[in-house]
């Protein structure tokens, strides 16, 4: 039972590269989303996702894009990586409306250099 | 908007000490639910609990246990004879439910490190 997986687990991008973090959830789960986390500001939500074709900005969503095209998969795209995305990136997954937890990826540590 | 505060930075303990990790929490949902996750030193982000908003029952699992009080809007976890394996970071966090589905999202208080002594 794979869960959520996150590739790659680390990645380090000279400043003006593009790439995309994947995210792959095998629990058949309606709702998925990425998050940042940062020292002492705990997670920030970047994206999410209800569905498959449907996606919505959270709180922080500048200099990402995200589609879903399968239930199962939700990539993170970084479209000019910058050092202020410097981040540890989780992806989650969740049922959808019975609202219960969410399960998470093992993280994504990411350097923008 | 919703909102979760961890006064707590940090928090530093000897072994078999309790500890109590505060969390406060703002919304204007009346429907909502309330989550605390685990991250240890290998980085994971583990579910601890959930509770709904209609549900003020206190919580005990183990040596884990939760206050929830909606009329400080508090939902505390306490660690009872805590023990090395407890250090870790911990994470209060909100979701809101407008019209009864959260959609998933989650609202994240800052963490507490704890750190347990042997």
């Amino acid at each position: 039972n794979a869960g959520v997986t996150q590739t790659p687990k680390f990645q380090v991008l000279k400043t003006g590269q593009s790439m995309t973090l994947q995210c792959a959830q095998d629990m058949n789960h309606e709702y998925m989303s990425w998050y940042r986390q940062d020292p002492g500001m705990g997670l920030r939500l970047i994206h999410y996702s209800v569905g498959a074709g449907i996606t919505d900005q959270g709180e922080v969503p500048n200099g990402y894009n995200v589609s879903r095209s399968t239930t199962e998969d939700f990539p993170l795209r970084l479209l000019s990586a910058a050092p202020s995305q410097t981040s540890v990136y989780f992806c989650a997954s969740s049922y959808g409306v019975m609202n219960t937890e969410a399960f998470f990826g093992q993280g994504t540590r990411l350097t923008v250099v | 908007a919703q909102k979760v505060t961890q006064a707590q930075t940090e928090i530093s303990v000897v072994e078999k000490e309790d500890v109590t990790l505060d969390c406060v929490y703002e919304t204007r949902d009346t429907t909502y639910y309330l989550f605390w996750y685990k991250q240890p030193p290998s980085g994971e982000l583990v579910f601890l609990i959930r509770r709904n908003s209609f549900d003020e029952q206190n919580e005990i699992s183990g040596r884990y246990s939760w206050n929830f009080q909606k009329s400080t809007s508090s939902f505390n976890f306490t660690i009872t004879a805590s023990q090395v394996v407890d250090s870790a970071v911990y994470f209060c966090a909100l979701s809101e439910a407008t019209g009864g589905t959260s959609y998933g999202k989650l609202t994240f208080g800052q963490g507490t490190i704890l750190t347990v002594h042997p």
